[in-house]
Formats: C-alpha cells, sequence, structure tokens
C-alpha cells in the first residue's frame, strides 16, 4: 500500500464549479500535511499547508481528519488557471532537520470554459 | 531570499554512460536537500535526501548515487545510465519549516 494515496482522476470540471479532491495517508506519525500545485511539465509548488483546525486561502480550503488518517482541498469558483496536478504530501516528522516529503501520485484537474 | 538552481533543464544520455546533476541552494546555509524523480504519468518518488555535508539518506535501491560535498551543493550520479533511469528528475531544500522548494528540474531520457 502507498504511503500517500490519491484519487488520479483527471477530474473534469466547467468554470465556476466546486471541486474536491481527497487523499488519505498510511503512517499515524505523520505529523505536516500539504497541498502542492504541479503544472505540466514543471516543478511543484507549495499551494498550503493543512492545519487540524482546517485553514482557507481564497477560493481554496483544506482539511485534516487526523483520526481518519485524511485530508481534503475543496477548489470553488473554479477557474482555468486552476487546471494543474494537485500533490497530496506528509511529513513524518515536527522536525525538518530528519522530516522528509511523501508525496501522493496526484490528482488532474482540467477546468474547462 | 533562498533561490535553487538545478541544471541541465533536459539531458539525453544513452544506455550506459554516465550521468551527473547538480544542484545549488543560495541564501541559506544547512539546508535539507532531497532528490525526487517524477517517471510519465507517475508521482514523485523520493531517492535520496541529506541533512548535512556527507550525510545521505537513500530511499530505494536503484542504479543511482548522491553526494554533498559542500553545504548547499547536493549531486546526483549514476556510473551506467539504464532505460529506466529517464524521468524527471527534482532537487528540493527544505529548512526550519518542513515544507520543500524545488528546482525547475532536469528532464532526462535515457536512449
Amino acid at each position: 500500500r502507498k504511503e500517500v494515496e490519491q484519487d488520479p482522476g483527471p477530474f473534469n470540471v466547467p468554470e465556476g464549479a466546486t471541486v474536491a479532491f481527497n487523499c488519505t495517508y498510511s503512517n499515524s506519525a505523520s505529523q505536516s500535511f500539504f497541498w502542492y500545485r504541479q503544472d505540466c511539465r514543471k516543478e511543484p509548488k507549495l499551494l498550503m499547508s493543512v492545519y487540524s483546525s482546517g485553514n482557507e486561502d481564497g477560493r481554496f480550503t483544506a482539511q485534516l481528519n487526523r483520526a481518519s488518517q485524511y485530508i481534503s482541498l475543496l477548489i470553488r469558483d473554479s477557474k482555468l488557471s486552476d487546471s494543474a496536478t494537485y500533490l497530496c504530501v506528509v511529513s513524518r516528522l515536527r522536525s525538518s532537520n530528519t522530516g522528509k516529503l511523501i508525496f501522493g501520485q496526484g490528482t488532474t484537474l482540467q477546468v474547462k470554459p | 531570499s533562498q533561490t535553487i538552481h538545478q541544471w541541465p533543464a533536459t539531458l539525453v544520455q544513452p544506455v550506459g554512460s554516465p550521468l551527473s546533476l547538480e544542484c545549488t541552494v543560495e541564501g541559506t546555509s544547512n539546508p535539507n536537500l532531497y532528490w525526487y524523480r517524477q517517471a510519465a504519468g507517475r508521482g514523485l518518488q523520493l531517492l535520496f535526501y541529506s541533512v548535512g555535508i556527507g550525510q545521505i539518506s537513500s530511499e530505494v535501491p536503484q542504479n543511482l548515487s548522491a553526494s554533498r560535498p559542500q553545504d548547499r551543493q547536493f549531486i546526483l550520479s549514476s556510473k551506467k545510465l539504464l532505460l529506466s533511469d529517464s524521468g524527471f528528475y527534482l532537487c528540493a531544500w527544505s529548512k526550519t519549516v518542513p515544507e520543500a522548494f524545488f528546482g525547475q528540474g532536469t528532464r532526462l531520457t535515457v536512449v
């Protein structure tokens, strides 16, 4: 079983739609959680961190459920520019001195006009 | 501000040839450094990470090796490339917070 699992999609949605991505992780020792965005043939870039209390950044909302080992990303009012692959990422330890990031395979989103 | 440089951007190498990819970080000291590989249509696979000079942890057995000769330099190498080594290689760094910042990547094609 992969340590971080995502539905690869693709998710094809019209502009203005709300779309949700889910992610599960298997290692209960995971401490930090993130969503990264990767455009085609480009490097991944941090989209947002995910906190237990949930956090929102504009049209993006991320939530974490530690009991279920589940992470979600909600995108409201989708834009064409949101088309990308969204990577769920967990870090095993709090301290970055011994931590490392484990990536899910990503979920591809295609927003259509 | 911190920047990460990775080169070359693209590389085509014959099977059996050696490989050397270099990554350098500017604007910070003692970063954690990572090499990831992304095969076509696949997720990122952690290959190596380093918490300091000469300290390398390997995540998966493979045809590759990594070295950190200087604090902000991370090198990925192979003595003899295989077809299966083709992919998108990404170097990344992190520091006091665990999120990582990536270089622009090297697209390697082994022919």
